[in-house]
């Protein structure tokens, strides 16, 4: 069964503002990444928070994580056209051998 | 060349048919995975393998076997296809927390 819940399922938004998704999650963690898939493509490690952290930073990309509230948000500042893509949150629960769980993720569309 | 690569990158097939997707990784990365990728559900589990003697189910098993025949090579059989197979699959390896996908084999089942 799916851990991460994603939410908004999809946005949009204009070229050069921010997107903002959550992800929310049932069992205690080890850590929470978010992964980038392009239409139809692979997916892509974007950033890892562990349950000792509570914001992590790169590039234009900020992680929150709040484990009492078993949530995290990702954003994106100053967005582009390439931003486009649906980001998944996946979640290495305690005790479950790397064995990552996916949300369903949120499409992001950026227009210019 | 990619980490990770899948063949074939697309498959039409016939329900009841038996069909082969392979993975193969230059990264010598212990683990290795299987998902499907379904419209609007995520990525779900289907094997997973933490090296050549280890196999392990996931969430979705059922109708599915894997193959690991080096530490480089992990295959996924459909024994025999039905329709409600059809979807999106990816390899993946990881070594630490991470995982590295391949580019996904697209299979449709008629």
């Amino acid at each position: 069964s799916q851990q991460g819940e994603e939410d908004p399922q999809a946005l949009s938004i204009q070229e050069g503002e921010n997107a903002t998704m959550n992800c929310s999650y049932k069992t205690s963690i080890n850590n929470l990444q978010w992964y980038r898939q392009n239409s139809g493509r692979g997916l892509v490690h974007l950033i890892l928070i562990r349950s000792n952290e509570r914001e992590k930073h790169s590039g234009r990309l900020r992680v929150t994580l709040d484990t009492s509230k078993k949530s995290s948000s990702l954003l994106i500042t100053a967005s582009r056209a390439a931003d486009t893509a649906s980001y998944f949150c996946a979640t290495d629960p305690i005790s479950n051998d790397y064995k990552l769980s996916f949300g369903a993720g949120t499409t992001v569309t950026v227009r210019a | 060349d990619a980490d990770v690569t899948q063949t074939p990158r697309n498959r039409i097939t016939k329900t009841g048919k038996r069909i082969m997707l392979e993975c193969s990784q230059t990264k010598g990365h212990d683990r290795m995975y299987w998902y499907r990728q379904d419209p609007g559900l995520g990525l779900r589990l289907i094997y997973y393998s933490f090296d050549v003697k280890d196999i392990n189910k996931g969430e979705i098993s059922d109708g599915y076997s894997v193959s690991r025949q080096a530490q480089a090579k992990f295959s996924l059989s459909l024994e025999s296809a039905i329709p409600n197979q059809t979807a999106l699959y990816f390899c993946a390896i990881g070594r630490t927390d991470t995982q590295y996908f391949g580019p996904g084999t697209r299979l449709t089942v008629l």
